[in-house]
């Protein structure tokens, strides 16, 4: 149990372009997910926590207008990088968690995002 | 605000050794502690997590120990295998955030 996927695993955009990452619980219903990126050789920072039907809570130095969150369902996170440039390219992690697990994150297989 | 330092941030060990990862973090008001293991462009693996009321978790090979007082956390990996070469993370649940340390890359030559 306790699964969490990411679609897609790989993407390759054009600079100036928007992407769409999708983070799925697929055997619980998620209360909160939370989106990380990784660069190189280097740990998971934290972006953003958001809840289902209510707005993402962003980090500190995180540009929401940039990196837009939306968790529309108990099940279904998606985070849209818009008008990307060759900066934003990274490793994106999603996790997942619900309360009945304790606060346990539960994480997807990652995205790895590259802008030409 | 909590900063989780892992030491070291490299190790090699030939394959049968057993070795011994640290964590550390700077607050010891934590809710748990979690250690992942991650192979290279893929996600986290949750190896094992200590409740804040725990001193250590043990799961095969691996035992988690768990010092809030002083801020530390040691995953031990016994008899050491080339399949074990990852990097390998602690994060600190702090609040509804669980902030990751640097990691350490461990390479176990066979």
């Amino acid at each position: 149990g306790a699964v969490v996927s990411q679609h897609p695993s790989r993407v390759i955009c054009k600079s100036g372009t928007s992407v769409k990452i999708e983070c799925r619980s697929l055997d619980f219903q998620a209360t909160t997910m939370f989106w990380y990126r990784q660069f190189p050789k280097q740990s998971l920072m934290l972006m953003a926590t958001s809840n289902e039907g209510s707005k993402a809570t962003y980090e500190q130095g995180v540009e929401k207008d940039k990196f837009l969150i939306n968790h529309a369902s108990l099940t279904l996170s998606t985070l849209t990088v818009t008008s990307a440039h060759p900066e934003d390219s990274s490793f994106y992690i999603c996790s997942a968690s619900y309360r009945a697990y304790g606060n346990e994150q539960f994480f997807g297989p990652g995205t790895r995002l590259t802008v030409l | 605000k909590q900063e989780v330092t892992q030491i070291p941030a490299a190790l090699s060990v030939p394959e049968g050794e057993n070795l011994v990862l640290n964590c550390s973090f700077t607050d010891s008001a934590i809710y748990n502690l979690q250690w992942f293991r991650q192979d290279p462009g893929k996600g986290l693996t949750s190896l094992l997590l200590i409740q804040s009321s725990q001193r250590e978790q043990t799961s095969g090979r691996l035992n988690a120990s768990l010092d809030k007082s002083s801020g530390r956390s040691t995953l031990y990996i016994a008899a050491s295998q080339p399949g074990d070469s990852a990097t390998y993370l602690c994060a600190v649940h702090d609040t509804n955030k669980l902030i990751f340390g640097t990691g350490t890359l461990l390479a176990v030559q066979p």
